[in-house]
């Protein structure tokens, strides 16, 4: 049962470039929805994250839009670079209970 | 501030067998997480411990269990392996009265052959 849905799969973009990752949720109780960044042979590392009072955070770089209406939520990398080359994963919490993760995003930044 | 900790790094187990996976948790962190993540995959959540108990359970057989000791550190363990349960055992800690924020630790990888 996935309850978060992530697109594209993959993802190709020229250095420079804005890379653009979608998420889409059910459970309207998720509460709190973080992205993780995770490099081969490494644990997710906790990149930004949102809560639905609020339809955009930004962080350096990185961008969360988050839609409440519409049940989706995407994350932005402006003047993406090589070094961003991860795989990327959306999740959802409902308040002290577990993460749900997206089936994640593999980004390739072409320099 | 130490952040998770895990071990071990690499595990190769024969179908059948029973393996013991371990977690520190970052300095401060009374919750512990465990997911397992296959191949190509998103992190699925197997159980969470908070204050030596399994406090929230995911979709997977009673063959995995768990433990809290009072430093907050962790113990995952499954008995009779499966060529299915090949993944990366993943350990995540957070403050569970404090945030919400959950910070992963590097994983073990277990190879069942």
């Amino acid at each position: 049962q996935q309850q978060v849905k992530q697109s594209p799969q993959s993802l190709i973009v020229q250095k420079g470039g804005i890379s653009i990752i979608n998420c889409a949720y059910e459970n309207t109780a998720f509460d709190y929805f973080p992205w993780y960044q995770q490099f081969p042979g490494k644990g997710p590392a906790l990149l930004i994250a949102i809560r639905p009072d609020v339809s955009e955070k930004k962080e350096g770089r990185f961008t969360i839009s988050f839609n409440k209406s519409a049940k989706q939520f995407s994350l932005h990398i402006m003047d993406s670079q090589p070094g961003d080359s991860a795989t990327y994963f959306c999740a959802a919490q409902e308040y002290g209970n577990k993460l749900v993760f997206g089936a994640g995003t593999i980004l390739r930044v072409k320099s | 501030e130490t952040g998770v900790t895990q071990s071990p790094t690499h595990l190769i187990k024969t179908r059948g067998q029973q393996v013991t996976l371990r977690c520190s948790s970052q300095s401060g962190h009374n919750t512990v997480s465990w997911y397992q993540q296959a191949l190509g995959q998103g992190p699925q959540f197997i159980f969470q411990y908070y204050r030596e108990e399994e406090n929230g359970r995911g979709n997977f057989p009673p063959r995995f269990s768990g433990l809290q000791f009072p430093n907050y550190s962790s113990e995952l363990n499954v008995n009779a392996l499966e060529l299915d349960d090949s993944a990366l055992y993943l350990c995540a800690s957070r403050a569970m009265e404090e945030a919400v924020e959950q910070f992963f630790g590097p994983g073990t990888r277990l190879t069942v052959l």
